[in-house]
């Protein structure tokens, strides 16, 4: 099946610092997406991308769609407490009907 | 608007009992669907709903797991026996479009169940 591979597992940053994660695949996605992930709560997304070459920003957040559709990343600047959970990367094709492939996450710790 | 809901948040059984899961989606939104998420790895799809309807339960493990929703409100997965690879968190989500992946899931926060 498909598989998305996202790095880093894990990041320690302080306070303030700029931090960026990304995903890859063997395979084509319409759709990246990313969710973040509270500690004791389920996931909420943050930004969804639509288009090859596609740059959304949320806030503090940036992603893109890479422009082979194969990939994604995700920034995040200048950095603050809250921001810590795990980020998934997930991906939709519309041949898998309604359901999204996600990538094994990343662990944001931020020290003051 | 009340989220998805599932209960229990926590479920500690032994090898071989069996543990039933329920999800309550957003009023309203016909799809719903499962996902299982085993320490450190990926979320993985299980199964989707369109109503009471299975639209696709391609990613079930193995005939150990039952999913049911009866009259296309809330529903159950079932673990019967449950073993030790079956711990994880058992995340449920609803979506009001058919194509839901294609917008974003809500997300219920989710059943940690703990195999020993």
């Amino acid at each position: 099946g498909q598989q998305l591979n996202q790095s880093p597992q894990s990041m320690f940053i302080q306070e303030g610092e700029d931090v960026s994660m990304n995903c890859t695949s063997s395979s084509i996605f319409n759709t990246w997406l990313w969710y973040k992930q509270d500690p004791g709560e389920g996931p909420v997304l943050l930004i969804a991308l639509y288009k090859a070459g596609e740059l959304t920003s949320n806030g503090r957040l940036t992603a893109q769609f890479g422009i082979t559709r194969k990939d994604s990343f995700l920034n995040i600047s200048a950095s603050i407490p809250s921001d810590v959970g795990i980020y998934f990367c997930a991906g939709y094709d519309t041949g898998t009907a309604s359901k999204l492939t996600f990538g094994t996450g990343t662990r944001l710790q931020v020290t003051l | 608007e009340a989220g998805v809901t599932q209960f229990p948040s926590h479920s500690v059984i032994e090898k071989g009992q069996t543990v039933t899961l329920r999800c309550d989606p957003i009023s309203g939104h016909d799809n719903l669907y499962w996902y299982r998420r085993v320490m450190g790895k990926e979320i993985k799809f299980l199964l989707h709903f369109v109503k009471e309807s299975k639209q696709d339960e391609s990613g079930m493990p193995n005939n150990r797991f039952l999913a049911e929703r009866t009259g296309g409100t809330y529903s159950t997965l079932k673990v019967q026996p449950a073993e030790l690879e079956d711990s994880g968190v058992y995340f449920c989500a609803s979506s009001q479009e058919q194509l839901g992946g294609l917008y974003g899931y809500t997300f219920g926060s989710g059943t940690r169940l703990t195999v020993v």
